[in-house]
């Protein structure tokens, strides 16, 4: 069965500092990838998705993910964060062929002003 | 950390019957459930949030009356398909808020469900 990994559960950084959370899927066909982001209270929002093309993705809210599909990896980065990013991120992957989506554990941000 | 059940995982129902689908929060409890929908080449959509002892708030566009969400406890969210239609068929997922950050897995593993 394919997994995703989120190798950080938990992050913690100043304001400005540069993000890059990981993700790693191991199923070896096609795949789309997303970010979704979750905010205190909140339901799950979308952040970037990727189906084809252009490997590097941007999303809302100045973030961007890369697919690097030699390395199973869909990471995503932001070059400076904001206290507003305090969250729980999550990475999904589901099959080319399937819209099941398999959820990776989710990294908590948090964001010191 | 945080566990989330959802049951059934997959199920094949008539058109016109009802189905119902169950999201315990195992370990804590939680106050605000969320149930969402995926189709195919689409992110997860928000169907409705489910808040205990009161009325599920819907998005828009999310028929009340077919889709019955029922938080009853705080460890329990059921969601409802009710006359169910072939176009229904989708993957159904609850998440559960479980306080300032989760310290696990607070999705379900999902509900796959075929409408024949």
């Amino acid at each position: 069965a394919q997994s995703v990994s989120q190798h950080n559960h938990h992050v913690i950084l100043s304001e400005a500092a540069s993000l890059e959370l990981g993700c790693n899927y191991s199923y070896g066909g096609t795949v789309n990838l997303f970010w979704y982001v979750q905010y205190p209270g909140q339901h799950l929002q979308l952040l970037l998705k990727y189906f084809s093309g252009d490997p590097l993705v941007k999303g809302i809210k100045g973030f961007e993910a890369e697919f690097i599909k030699s390395k199973f990896s869909f990471n995503l980065r932001k070059p400076s964060v904001q206290w507003s990013d305090t969250a729980e991120y999550f990475c999904a992957v589901t099959p080319g062929g399937s819209y099941i989506p398999t959820f990776g554990r989710g990294t908590s941000l948090i964001v010191h002003p | 950390g945080a566990v989330v059940s959802q049951h059934p995982s997959w199920v094949i129902c008539k058109s016109g019957t009802s189905v119902k689908i169950e999201c315990r929060s195992l370990d804590f409890q939680a106050t605000t459930m969320f149930w969402y929908r995926q189709f195919p080449k689409k992110s997860l959509m928000l169907m409705a949030t489910s808040n205990e002892g009161s009325k599920a708030t819907y998005e828009q566009g999310v028929e009340k009356d077919k889709f019955l969400i029922n938080h009853a406890s705080l460890t329990l969210s059921t969601l409802t398909v009710t006359s169910a239609h072939p176009e229904d068929s989708s993957f159904y997922i609850c998440s559960v808020e479980s306080g300032s950050f989760n310290y696990g897995y607070t999705f379900g593993s999902g509900t796959r469900l075929t409408v024949v």
